[in-house]
């Protein structure tokens, strides 16, 4: 079955990169919508963007001036980054896949903590 | 943008209760709406797609309706595994914004 596994440092420094990887198996990824959701602790889910086969990406305004998600279909991967980060993107973060004929977050990953801290 | 809210934001239900949640818009999203359940160090789950639609494998106790502004999930009889966080999500602007959700606890 169609698995999606998150992977990448779980501690970030104030003001560097977050740098996550998802990596698809069981399904091709050059297909659906693929998406990055976060979950801050205690809180409520937050969109952050998804990507297409073919590279086409949207992201949640709030977060676009920081976020780059891109696309490696000959790994199975796409892969999330966050500049300038602060402790309000500490989160456990999720990679998911969209269902084929609606956006609807259908596949999910385990998720990964990642912390911001010095 | 859009702003979400879901009522209540917490509710005590027994085994085979009725279960209703609302989720609410500031704007019309037509049926641009799923549901999520979410048990605690989990991914969520995705129960209703297009505000109406049963995702393939949830039980049918689950369904949902509306469109617009006014969204309902409703658990017909609830279950022990039921007991959850249910988030609301629109896909219809840019931020695809997920409501605060409601978490169902046992009474």
């Amino acid at each position: 079955q169609v698995q999606l596994q998150e992977s990448g440092s779980g501690l970030v420094k104030p003001s560097e990169t977050l740098s996550l990887t998802c990596t698809v198996s069981g399904a091709s990824i050059s297909s659906h919508y693929w998406s990055w959701i976060r979950q801050p602790p205690g809180k409520g889910l937050e969109w952050i963007g998804h990507i297409s086969h073919s590279g086409n990406t949207n992201y949640n305004p709030s977060l676009k001036s920081r976020v780059t998600i891109l696309v490696d279909t000959s790994k199975s991967q796409f892969s999330l980054k966050v500049t300038s980060v602060t402790a309000a993107d500490t989160a456990v973060y999720y990679c998911a896949r969209d269902r084929l004929d609606h956006e609807a977050l259908e596949i999910w990953g385990q998720g990964t903590v990642v912390t911001v801290s010095s | 943008d859009i702003q979400m809210t879901q009522s209540p934001s917490s509710l005590s239900a027994s085994v085979g209760d009725r279960v209703t949640i609302t989720c609410r818009t500031s704007q019309s999203i037509s049926s641009y709406l799923n549901w999520y359940q979410q048990k605690p160090g989990k991914a969520p789950n995705l129960l209703i797609y297009a505000a109406s639609s049963l995702q393939s494998g949830v039980p049918s106790r689950f369904s949902g309706s509306g469109s617009g502004t006014d969204f309902i999930l409703t658990i017909s009889s609830l279950q022990p595994e039921d007991f959850a966080t249910y988030y609301c999500q629109q896909t219809y602007s840019n931020s695809r914004a997920f409501g605060p959700g409601t978490k169902v606890d046992i009474k």
